[in-house]
């Protein structure tokens, strides 16, 4: 099992670009989520999504865009790149939502200059 | 908003000294749930507790919850230098789809 996978590891973006940070889980889980983790801030929550074809804004969605057209992949789209989205992103997953604990990917760190 | 606050934001102890860590919250809950992160990794989950509950353990964890207080405590007993990480709270409200909502977490620092 690979669990949640998250590309890329690294990236640098000027401001003004787009570009999609990929998740991927195996674990047919119906709940995933994008968080964004600030030095002192702990992780906000981005997106979220409750199954395929079903998304929500959570607590700092500006910026952002996501869709689920299959349970394996939430995808995070950056739509014009700011300095301030400069941070470290997770995407988790879940069975049935927090009730059983997320499963989390190794993140990808992302600066905007 | 954060939901949860760790307390203490840092806390540095010696291999074999128990580390306890404070968690407060603001609204009402399903459950409570504890998550490692080393430095630069993502975050692991290390226990969860139900509103319900009042004391969870599991290996060398203990978690309490009172829910009257709306605060929570993470107990590592006999620690090693390999449970150096920041340590988080999450929160899953009691209303509407089921996300988590994170404390800012404490760093811990274990020295051998």
């Amino acid at each position: 099992n690979a669990g949640v996978t998250q590309t890329p590891k690294f990236q640098v973006l000027k401001t003004g670009q787009s570009m999609t940070l990929q998740c991927a889980q195996d674990m047919n889980h119906e709940y995933m989520s994008w968080y964004r983790q600030d030095p002192g801030m702990g992780l906000r929550l981005i997106h979220y999504s409750v199954g395929a074809g079903i998304t929500d804004q959570g607590e700092v969605p500006n910026g952002y865009n996501v869709s689920r057209s299959t349970t394996e992949d939430f995808p995070l789209r950056l739509l014009s790149a700011a300095p301030s989205q400069t941070s470290v992103y997770f995407c988790a997953s879940s069975v049935q939502g927090g009730r059983y604990g997320y499963t989390f990917g190794s993140g990808t760190r992302l600066t905007v200059v | 908003s954060q939901q949860g606050e760790e307390d203490p934001q840092a806390l540095s102890i010696q291999e074999g000294e128990n580390a306890t860590m404070n968690c407060s919250y603001k609204t009402s809950i399903n459950n409570l749930q504890w998550y490692r992160q080393n430095s630069g990794r993502g975050l692991v989950h290390l226990i969860l507790i139900r509103s319900n509950e009042r004391e969870k353990h599991s290996g060398r964890l203990r978690v309490t919850l009172d829910t009257s207080k709306k605060s929570s405590s993470l107990l590592i007993t006999a620690s090693r230098a390999a449970d150096t990480a920041s340590y988080f709270c999450a929160t899953e409200g009691s209303s509407g789809y089921s996300t988590l909502t994170f404390g800012k977490g404490t760093m811990l620092l274990v020295s051998p």
